[in-house]
């Protein structure tokens, strides 16, 4: 069955670059997200990215998609503490039925 | 524009008892997803709606919970009764296009249920 896995911790220092990485198993999606959670908050939307394409920039988040290892992850360019979250990548699988990871708590320490 | 609204934002009950909640999506939107979130762990669908049909129940556990969206907008999912197990966070999602699946969607805050 579907599976996305992520690793669950990533710690770095304010003005470093984050990479949070994903690896999913159904070869059929087709757009794969990066969602962001904060406390006590639902999941934000942050960008997304359809799979015929290798890289996408949207200011300072970078997503790069390596279709053949089905690998996926996003780069937060100069990082701040208010991008202290838990990150979620998610694929749909070629349906309506988003498939999360676990999840990777980002800390940004000052 | 409001985003997806939820209510309550959290809820205390004692197992056995029943609880219910609220989903107002986005205006305009057709699809709404029940989806459930366990401690340390992603969000996971336990039921779709196209209008007011649910078109994917298969996750929903049927014994206990129940859903409705009687008029194609608002939302209320249902658990009676509560189980220890139930204990989680319960998101509302919706989407604008009907039948779309690389349609956004887009996340409610989530009420935090607790089950003592």
């Amino acid at each position: 069955g579907e599976d996305v896995e992520q690793s669950l911790f990533l710690s770095v220092r304010e003005g470093d670059s984050s990479v949070i990485n994903c690896t999913y198993t159904d070869s059929s999606s087709t757009y794969l997200y990066w969602y962001k959670q904060e406390p006590g908050a639902g999941l934000q939307l942050l960008t997304y990215i359809f799979s015929n394409m290798d890289m996408k920039q949207d200011q300072r988040l970078t997503v790069l998609l390596n279709k053949k290892d089905k690998h996926l992850s996003l780069r937060i360019a100069d990082t701040q503490t208010g991008d202290s979250a838990i990150y979620f990548c998610a694929e749909n699988g070629g349906t309506y039925k988003y498939i999360f990871g676990t999840g990777t708590r980002l800390k940004v320490l000052a | 524009e409001a985003g997806v609204v939820q209510s309550p934002r959290y809820k205390i009950i004692e197992k056995k008892q029943p609880v219910a909640f609220w989903c107002n999506p986005i205006s305009g939107h057709n699809t709404l997803y029940w989806y459930r979130q366990n401690l340390g762990q992603g969000p996971e669908l336990l039921i779709r709606y196209e209008n007011e049909e649910a078109v994917d129940d298969s996750q929903l556990p049927k014994d206990r919970f129940s859903a409705e969206r009687l008029k194609g907008v608002d939302s209320t999912l249902k658990i009676q009764p509560a189980e220890l197990g139930d204990s989680a966070v319960y998101l509302c999602a919706s989407s604008l296009i009907l039948g779309a699946s690389t349609d956004t969607q887009y996340f409610g805050p989530g009420t935090r249920l607790t089950v003592l």
